[in-house]
């Protein structure tokens, strides 16, 4: 059983302010690191595929990190808004499976 | 913009009853997941399906769950005799190729066993 742990589990933050999370995942076997954004009654979206050591991804304020040799994911949110409120989920896949695990997700509420 | 449709979006079922969870994937992906996630757990894999078979399968999906892809559009998970334990929301998710690209998850169906 692959294990990936996300921390926090919830996070309270102000409008304005910039928040990070952190998803870790065994460091053995990398194939693709998914972070989800997953918003009450919605489906999970799809934020970042992150598969290179040291990759960077960007999407409007939401940004990624990735190391795959200490096994860690960064998501960083700048400057939060209210409708970054969501639950942000990761899912690491190995190369011995074709299927992502996901961790148990990061709850954000964002305070106007 | 394309989506993963699911339904019914909520069914409820009495124990030992089957119920069969439909998911229509986007139109020219290749592979189909079925994911399910308990109140207050983490999502769970429960199978993967691609060139019409399931390639693979976690210890959840037992003899008591089939996938079928029956005419190239749909994508059911069907629960033969279902458990209080089964009750949860089902998310079906497709992608068009497997492990590095992002998957489309459906709005899901909460599943009640009473």
């Amino acid at each position: 059983i692959l294990n990936v742990e996300q921390s926090p589990q919830s996070l309270h933050v102000q409008e304005g302010d910039s928040t990070n999370f952190t998803c870790s995942f065994p460091s053995s076997n990398f194939y693709a690191l998914h972070w989800y954004r997953w918003e009450t009654a919605k489906s999970p979206e799809a934020l970042f595929v992150m598969t290179l050591n040291g990759d960077e991804k960007k999407k409007g304020r939401i940004s990624a990190t990735l190391n795959t040799k200490e096994g860690y994911s960064y998501l960083y949110i700048k400057g939060s808004q209210p409708e970054d409120s969501a639950t942000y989920l990761c899912a690491f896949a190995s190369g011995g499976s074709y299927i992502p695990t996901f961790g148990r997700g990061t709850s954000l509420i964002v305070h106007p | 913009e394309p989506e993963v449709t699911q339904t019914p979006s909520h069914q409820v079922t009495q124990m030992g009853q089957e119920v069969i969870l439909r998911c229509v994937p986007i139109s020219n992906h290749l592979y189909f997941y079925w994911y399910r996630q308990i109140l207050g757990q983490k999502v769970e894999f429960l199978v993967s399906f691609y060139n019409n078979e399931i390639s693979e399968k976690s210890e959840i999906f037992d003899d008591q769950f089939s996938v079928e892809r029956p005419d190239g559009s749909n994508f059911t998970l069907k629960i033969r005799s279902t458990k209080l334990e089964d009750s949860a929301m089902y998310f079906c998710a497709s992608s068009l190729r497997d492990r590095n690209t992002e998957a489309f998850f459906g709005q899901g169906t909460r599943l009640t066993v009473v």
